[in-house]
């Protein structure tokens, strides 16, 4: 069974702050990796890919990837309340696509005024 | 927002009955994927439409089936419901192995 690894949180942080999220996951051979926010009754919404090692920025997001160590991170600069939600690592199967998502069970952040 | 729409909304069923759930995938998109998210969990993968054939499935029973159609959108049939299927119903489409994006959703409550 391959595994997705978040901590629930919630995570608080005060407005202004960088809010980091942490993602584990069990396929060595996964390739892809996708960070979703869901607000408290909608669906998720794809904010970062990441595929490579290393970072990727955009905007006040960076999606950090470590393959050895089965490691991908969110980092949001200038956190604002409205990026209160829940965080979700999304991680398909070696050999399967980026339909075949296996999802943590997501960080749940709180920004603070 | 994300041109993938679901219908309807909000549903709620009786134990026992059958429900249809209906997904139109984003234009340019040939891919769908439909999802299950219980209350406090990531979204759990159900199966994959490619080419009017399911090709992967997750771990669910084969009363979870579904279609695709020539224009890419998708139904997901549920039968027997259960208690425990009340949960948010989520389509993801996308193009092959590309970024998938998720319509709104169908809540569904069993009774």
């Amino acid at each position: 069974q391959k595994e997705v690894e978040q901590n629930s949180g919630p995570l608080s942080v005060p407005e202004g702050a960088i809010a980091s999220l942490n993602c584990t996951y069990s396929d060595r051979g996964s390739q892809s990796f996708f960070w979703y926010r869901q607000y408290s009754g909608k669906s998720p919404e794809l904010i970062m890919s990441i595929y490579s090692n290393g970072d990727k920025e955009d905007g006040r997001f960076t999606a950090q990837l470590n393959k050895a160590s089965q490691y991908v991170s969110l980092l949001i600069r200038d956190s604002q309340p409205s990026d209160s939600a829940t965080y979700l690592c999304a991680v398909p199967p070696r050999g399967a696509g980026s339909y075949q998502l296996t999802f943590g069970k997501g960080t749940k952040l709180s920004v603070i005024p | 927002e994300t041109g993938v729409t679901q219908s309807p909304t909000h549903l709620i069923k009786t134990r026992g009955q059958q429900v249809t759930l209906r997904c139109s995938s984003q234009s340019g998109h040939n891919t769908v994927s439909w999802y299950q998210q219980a209350l406090g969990q990531g979204p759990q993968f159900i199966f994959q439409y490619y080419r009017e054939e399911e090709n992967g499935r997750g771990n669910f029973p084969p009363r979870f089936s579904g279609l695709q159609f020539p224009n890419y959108s998708s139904e997901l049939n549920v039968n027997a419901l259960e208690l425990d299927d009340s949960a948010l119903y989520l389509c993801a489409s996308s193009f092959l192995n590309t970024e998938a994006f998720f319509g709104q959703g169908t809540r569904l409550t069993v009774v």
